[in-house]
């Protein structure tokens, strides 16, 4: 099956920083959704984006399909940004989405 | 606000003993999933319904079972949990032509 790799695992930051992140995955994909799981367990949907840029508000996200990587970008970072962050894609034929390995990041004040 | 509801929050069960978990939406999916999440993982796909097809991952125990009875709720049914079991169990939903996946705070099963 498809594999889907997210770096960095780990991310420590100061409240004000930006960062990306980033999301390798080994098939074509025809889904690719970005979560942000907060410290209570919830999983947010930030971005379905396939293909092409998208942007909300401090984040935004940029997929290059044919490269087989997705990046999330985070900008001005608060602390409510802590959690984990997972990238999540399905192929082509299979009806699930296949979650990454996640990135844990830590905002400080 | 539509949304995916589950109860309850946290379950405590005995292993061995019988345990259900729930999941409701307000969304009108025709998709519901359940995930199994344990600590510091990533959400491991158990099973998933497109309306009332039942759709099963290869490498989910027989121990869990579902149940659709309207296109409102989804049950997920542990047979016999064991202490590999405890784990935060997720339930999403989605719709064809709508592929965002939509999920549940989660239930946070311990088995003692």
């Amino acid at each position: 099956g498809i594999q889907v790799e997210q770096s960095p695992p780990d991310l420590i930051l100061q409240e004000g920083a930006n960062s990306t992140l980033r999301c390798n995955f080994s098939d074509s994909v025809n889904n690719l959704q970005w979560f942000h799981q907060n410290p209570w367990g919830q999983l947010i949907n930030l971005f379905y984006i396939p293909s092409g840029t998208k942007q909300n508000g401090r984040l935004s996200a940029t997929t290059v399909a044919t490269e087989r990587y997705s990046l999330l970008y985070i900008s001005s970072s608060q602390t409510t940004d802590s959690g984990v962050y997972f990238c999540a894609v399905e192929s082509p034929g299979f009806q699930k989405l296949v979650f990454g390995t996640g990135t844990r990041l830590l905002v400080s004040p | 606000d539509a949304m995916v509801i589950q109860n309850p929050r946290y379950q405590v069960t005995q292993f061995g003993k019988p345990v259900t978990l729930s999941c409701s939406q307000t969304l009108n999916h025709n998709v519901m999933y359940w995930y199994q999440q344990k600590s510091s993982q990533a959400p491991k796909l158990l099973f998933h319904y497109y309306d009332k097809d039942f759709n099963n991952e290869a490498d989910t125990p027989d121990n869990f079972q579902s149940r659709r009875p309207n296109t409102s709720f989804c049950f997920l049914d542990i047979r016999s949990p064991g202490l590999g079991d405890a784990a935060m169990y997720l339930c999403a939903t989605s719709r064809p032509g709508q592929e965002k996946l939509f999920f549940g705070s989660g239930t946070q099963l311990s088995v003692l």
